[in-house]
């Protein structure tokens, strides 16, 4: 059974600092992996998707990499500003057809100005 | 192009009684799912409907139900409400559902929050 576990469950970081957010999973056969982000009343906005045939995913401040033979992905956060403060949700679509997300309990972000 | 809706964002109800949630997708968007967000289980997929027919489902009790109706609108139901189904419940809309191959991500509606007394 596919189980992903998001470390850690909160951190907190001065403005401008780049930070890691850390996301492993069970079964490495997966057909992709994305990152979301949650903002408190909000629903999950789609920030970046990896295939499970790339490495890394680039948007912006944000990088996403994926090394699937060891279970792992890491969002990378460059010059954090307060308006990155939210939850962010590492999930993965398993290695069939019609399944559906497994979402980790995710990262509480607070970046503080 | 408008968002995911849900409707009502917030709901109080007591133990045993019955709720329906609603959930209009993006326009043009045929596949929509949805997931249950508590503080203890995270997010957890609950089911997952495509022209009108349930395609998956996820490991929760009968209680959960759903339907889709032909404008692709969803709706879900849970019967004899329980303590325990207090949480955020999320929609989630793609053009298709999801195959082998297919890169559309889903979009996410706002949430339910459901309080059960």
């Amino acid at each position: 059974k596919q189980e992903v576990t998001q470390i850690p469950a909160a951190l907190s970081v001065p403005e401008g600092e780049n930070l890691v957010l850390n996301c492993s999973f069970t079964d490495s056969a997966i057909y992709n992996l994305q990152w979301f982000r949650q903002d408190p009343g909000k629903g999950l906005t789609s920030l970046l998707l990896i295939q499970s045939s790339q490495r890394e995913q680039t948007s912006g401040r944000l990088n996403a990499s994926l090394d699937k033979s060891s279970g792992r992905s890491t969002l990378y956060i460059a010059a954090s500003q307060p308006g990155d403060s939210a939850t962010y949700l590492c999930a993965v679509r398993p290695g069939q057809a019609g399944t559906a997300l497994i979402f980790g309990k995710g990262t509480t972000l607070s970046v503080s100005s | 192009k408008a968002g995911v809706t849900q409707t009502p964002r917030y709901l109080i109800k007591t133990r045993g009684q019955q709720v329906t949630l609603s959930c209009s997708p993006i326009s043009g968007h045929r596949s929509v799912s949805w997931y249950q967000q508590t503080p203890g289980q995270g997010l957890q997929f609950l089911f997952e409907y495509f022209s009108e027919t349930q395609r998956n489902k996820g490991n929760f009790p009968g209680r959960f139900s759903g339907r889709q109706f032909s404008n692709s609108r969803s709706e879900m139901n849970v019967s004899t409400l329980e303590l325990g189904d207090s949480a955020l419940y999320l929609c989630a809309s793609s053009p298709q559902p999801y195959r082998v191959g297919y890169q559309e991500t889903q979009y996410f509606g706002p949430g339910t929050r459901l309080l059960v007394l």
